[in-house]
Protein backbone atom coordinates (compact mmCIF):
# COMPACT_ATOMS: atom_id res chain seq x y z
CA UNK A 1 0.00 0.00 0.00
CA UNK A 2 1.18 3.65 -0.57
CA UNK A 3 -0.81 5.05 1.99
CA UNK A 4 -1.60 8.80 1.66
CA UNK A 5 0.17 9.86 -2.01
CA UNK A 6 0.55 13.96 -3.31
CA UNK A 7 1.52 15.67 -6.26
CA UNK A 8 3.24 17.58 -6.77
CA UNK A 9 6.26 17.50 -4.22
CA UNK A 10 7.26 21.20 -4.99
CA UNK A 11 5.52 23.69 -7.08
CA UNK A 12 5.93 27.74 -7.67
CA UNK A 13 3.73 30.21 -8.56
CA UNK A 14 3.46 33.62 -9.53
CA UNK A 15 0.87 35.73 -7.42
CA UNK A 16 -2.54 35.37 -9.10
CA UNK A 17 -1.85 32.20 -10.63
CA UNK A 18 -4.03 29.30 -10.07
CA UNK A 19 -3.28 25.42 -9.14
CA UNK A 20 -4.83 22.10 -7.68
CA UNK A 21 -2.73 19.85 -5.10
CA UNK A 22 -3.71 16.40 -5.87
CA UNK A 23 -4.14 13.96 -2.83
CA UNK A 24 -5.16 10.65 -3.32
CA UNK A 25 -5.36 7.10 -0.59
CA UNK A 26 -5.66 3.69 -0.64
CA UNK A 27 -6.41 2.76 2.88
CA UNK A 28 -10.27 2.85 2.30
CA UNK A 29 -10.72 5.40 4.84
CA UNK A 30 -13.68 7.47 4.96
CA UNK A 31 -12.15 10.92 6.26
CA UNK A 32 -9.79 13.26 4.74
CA UNK A 33 -7.88 16.61 5.28
CA UNK A 34 -6.13 19.29 4.14
CA UNK A 35 -3.36 21.07 6.38
CA UNK A 36 -0.91 24.03 5.84
CA UNK A 37 2.15 23.86 7.97
CA UNK A 38 3.73 26.97 9.03
CA UNK A 39 7.16 27.57 11.01
CA UNK A 40 6.20 28.17 14.88
CA UNK A 41 2.66 26.87 14.45
CA UNK A 42 2.18 23.92 13.60
CA UNK A 43 -0.46 22.28 11.18
CA UNK A 44 -3.77 24.61 10.69
CA UNK A 45 -6.71 22.47 8.97
CA UNK A 46 -7.93 23.96 5.99
CA UNK A 47 -10.69 21.92 4.77
CA UNK A 48 -12.07 18.46 5.91
CA UNK A 49 -14.21 15.66 4.14
CA UNK A 50 -15.75 13.61 7.02
CA UNK A 51 -16.69 11.14 4.35
CA UNK A 52 -17.47 10.91 0.34
CA UNK A 53 -19.77 13.81 -0.57
CA UNK A 54 -19.59 15.70 2.75
CA UNK A 55 -16.69 18.78 2.52
CA UNK A 56 -16.53 21.56 5.34
CA UNK A 57 -14.13 24.14 6.52
CA UNK A 58 -11.64 24.17 8.79
CA UNK A 59 -9.51 26.95 10.77
CA UNK A 60 -8.00 28.70 7.75
CA UNK A 61 -10.14 28.30 4.70
CA UNK A 62 -10.20 31.36 3.08
CA UNK A 63 -8.27 31.76 -0.42
CA UNK A 64 -9.16 27.36 -0.63
CA UNK A 65 -11.51 25.33 -2.42
CA UNK A 66 -11.86 21.40 -2.02
CA UNK A 67 -13.38 18.39 -3.92
CA UNK A 68 -13.83 15.10 -2.92
CA UNK A 69 -13.76 13.43 -5.86
CA UNK A 70 -14.49 9.95 -4.73
CA UNK A 71 -13.43 8.15 -1.88
CA UNK A 72 -9.69 8.11 -2.64
CA UNK A 73 -9.39 11.79 -3.62
CA UNK A 74 -9.54 14.72 -2.31
CA UNK A 75 -8.15 17.55 -3.86
CA UNK A 76 -7.07 21.20 -2.67
CA UNK A 77 -7.16 24.53 -5.43
CA UNK A 78 -6.24 28.04 -4.65
CA UNK A 79 -7.76 30.12 -7.28
CA UNK A 80 -5.48 33.01 -7.42
CA UNK A 81 -2.88 32.33 -5.46
CA UNK A 82 -1.01 34.74 -3.00
CA UNK A 83 2.71 35.12 -1.09
CA UNK A 84 0.86 34.73 2.42
CA UNK A 85 -0.17 31.33 0.92
CA UNK A 86 3.48 30.38 0.42
CA UNK A 87 3.28 26.98 2.98
CA UNK A 88 3.49 23.27 3.53
CA UNK A 89 0.17 21.33 2.59
CA UNK A 90 -0.19 18.25 3.71
CA UNK A 91 -3.14 15.81 3.04
CA UNK A 92 -4.05 13.32 5.53
CA UNK A 93 -6.89 10.73 5.95
CA UNK A 94 -8.35 8.52 8.87
CA UNK A 95 -11.25 5.55 9.14
CA UNK A 96 -14.77 6.10 9.68
CA UNK A 97 -14.99 9.21 12.67
CA UNK A 98 -16.07 7.64 15.79
CA UNK A 99 -15.03 10.03 18.59
CA UNK A 100 -12.00 11.42 18.00
CA UNK A 101 -10.12 8.03 18.42
CA UNK A 102 -8.35 6.95 14.97
CA UNK A 103 -5.42 8.41 13.99
CA UNK A 104 -4.67 10.66 10.81
CA UNK A 105 -2.18 9.88 8.08
CA UNK A 106 0.04 12.13 6.14
CA UNK A 107 1.24 12.19 2.96
CA UNK A 108 4.42 13.37 1.97
CA UNK A 109 3.80 16.71 1.80
CA UNK A 110 3.63 19.79 -1.41
CA UNK A 111 5.89 22.84 -0.63
CA UNK A 112 4.58 25.35 -2.18
CA UNK A 113 6.23 29.15 -3.00
CA UNK A 114 3.89 31.72 -4.45
CA UNK A 115 6.02 34.56 -5.82
CA UNK B 1 -12.31 25.97 20.96
CA UNK B 2 -9.17 23.80 22.02
CA UNK B 3 -5.56 24.70 22.32
CA UNK B 4 -2.46 23.20 22.51
CA UNK B 5 1.02 24.70 23.85
CA UNK B 6 4.14 23.42 23.31
CA UNK B 7 6.94 25.00 25.61
CA UNK B 8 10.28 25.31 23.93
CA UNK B 9 10.20 25.40 20.20
CA UNK B 10 13.87 23.69 20.44
CA UNK B 11 15.14 21.33 22.55
CA UNK B 12 18.73 20.36 22.26
CA UNK B 13 20.13 16.94 24.33
CA UNK B 14 22.64 14.63 23.71
CA UNK B 15 22.60 11.71 22.98
CA UNK B 16 21.70 9.05 25.91
CA UNK B 17 20.37 11.28 27.84
CA UNK B 18 16.56 12.11 28.91
CA UNK B 19 14.21 13.49 26.17
CA UNK B 20 11.15 15.48 27.90
CA UNK B 21 9.05 17.47 25.68
CA UNK B 22 5.86 19.70 27.14
CA UNK B 23 2.45 19.89 25.92
CA UNK B 24 -0.27 21.42 27.63
CA UNK B 25 -3.78 21.46 26.51
CA UNK B 26 -7.04 23.52 26.96
CA UNK B 27 -10.32 22.06 26.56
CA UNK B 28 -13.49 22.18 28.03
CA UNK B 29 -13.95 18.23 27.72
CA UNK B 30 -11.38 15.53 28.22
CA UNK B 31 -10.08 15.38 25.22
CA UNK B 32 -8.34 12.52 23.36
CA UNK B 33 -4.09 13.43 22.86
CA UNK B 34 -1.92 12.32 20.22
CA UNK B 35 1.80 12.82 19.63
CA UNK B 36 3.25 13.00 15.94
CA UNK B 37 6.58 13.27 14.94
CA UNK B 38 8.12 14.47 11.39
CA UNK B 39 11.40 13.60 10.15
CA UNK B 40 13.00 15.82 8.04
CA UNK B 41 11.25 16.47 4.36
CA UNK B 42 8.47 13.72 5.17
CA UNK B 43 4.61 13.91 6.57
CA UNK B 44 3.78 13.11 10.07
CA UNK B 45 3.27 9.45 11.76
CA UNK B 46 2.13 8.29 14.92
CA UNK B 47 4.16 8.03 17.77
CA UNK B 48 1.14 7.90 20.48
CA UNK B 49 -2.30 8.51 21.72
CA UNK B 50 -4.16 8.64 24.42
CA UNK B 51 -7.96 7.53 24.65
CA UNK B 52 -8.92 7.37 28.10
CA UNK B 53 -7.90 4.12 29.24
CA UNK B 54 -4.60 4.17 30.86
CA UNK B 55 -2.79 7.78 31.47
CA UNK B 56 0.56 6.56 30.67
CA UNK B 57 1.00 5.65 27.17
CA UNK B 58 3.77 3.91 25.58
CA UNK B 59 4.92 4.42 21.53
CA UNK B 60 7.12 3.54 19.31
CA UNK B 61 10.54 3.90 19.59
CA UNK B 62 10.81 4.15 22.73
CA UNK B 63 8.58 7.28 23.76
CA UNK B 64 5.62 7.25 26.43
CA UNK B 65 3.45 10.19 27.77
CA UNK B 66 1.57 10.62 30.21
CA UNK B 67 -1.94 11.98 30.99
CA UNK B 68 -2.43 14.44 33.82
CA UNK B 69 -5.87 15.69 34.25
CA UNK B 70 -4.76 18.12 37.32
CA UNK B 71 -2.35 19.85 34.79
CA UNK B 72 -4.02 19.45 31.33
CA UNK B 73 -0.72 18.46 30.02
CA UNK B 74 0.76 15.32 28.23
CA UNK B 75 4.08 15.40 27.93
CA UNK B 76 6.43 12.90 25.89
CA UNK B 77 9.71 11.39 27.76
CA UNK B 78 12.50 9.14 26.03
CA UNK B 79 14.85 7.84 28.50
CA UNK B 80 17.87 7.71 26.43
CA UNK B 81 18.23 9.99 22.84
CA UNK B 82 19.59 8.51 20.36
CA UNK B 83 20.93 10.32 17.06
CA UNK B 84 17.98 8.63 14.60
CA UNK B 85 15.49 11.26 17.82
CA UNK B 86 16.62 14.76 15.69
CA UNK B 87 12.89 15.70 14.45
CA UNK B 88 10.21 17.61 15.13
CA UNK B 89 7.36 16.77 17.35
CA UNK B 90 3.89 17.58 17.30
CA UNK B 91 1.63 17.31 19.89
CA UNK B 92 -2.48 17.25 18.82
CA UNK B 93 -5.58 16.76 20.68
CA UNK B 94 -9.14 15.85 19.66
CA UNK B 95 -12.64 16.28 21.09
CA UNK B 96 -14.05 13.19 21.92
CA UNK B 97 -17.56 12.87 19.56
CA UNK B 98 -16.80 16.33 17.33
CA UNK B 99 -17.96 15.94 13.90
CA UNK B 100 -14.87 14.96 11.35
CA UNK B 101 -12.56 13.25 13.86
CA UNK B 102 -10.38 16.78 13.41
CA UNK B 103 -7.23 17.74 15.07
CA UNK B 104 -5.74 20.40 16.81
CA UNK B 105 -1.65 21.13 16.73
CA UNK B 106 0.69 22.51 19.00
CA UNK B 107 3.32 24.76 17.04
CA UNK B 108 6.39 21.87 17.02
CA UNK B 109 9.21 21.37 18.79
CA UNK B 110 12.27 20.48 16.90
CA UNK B 111 14.73 18.62 18.71
CA UNK B 112 18.40 18.25 18.11
CA UNK B 113 20.41 15.77 19.28
CA UNK B 114 24.37 16.01 19.89
CA UNK B 115 26.63 13.45 19.97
Amino acid sequence: NAGVTQTPKFQVLKTGQSMTLQCAQDMNHNSMYWYRQDPGMGLRLIYYSASEGTTDKGEVPNGYNVSRLNKREFSLRLESAAPSQTSVYFCASSERPSGGLNEQFFGPGTRLTVL
Amino acid sequence: AQSVTQLGSHVSVSEGALVLLRCNYSSSVPPYLFWYVQYPNQGLQLLLKYTSAATLVKGINGFEAEFKKSETSFHLTKPSAHMSDAAEYFCAVSEPGAAGNKLTFGGGTRVLVKP
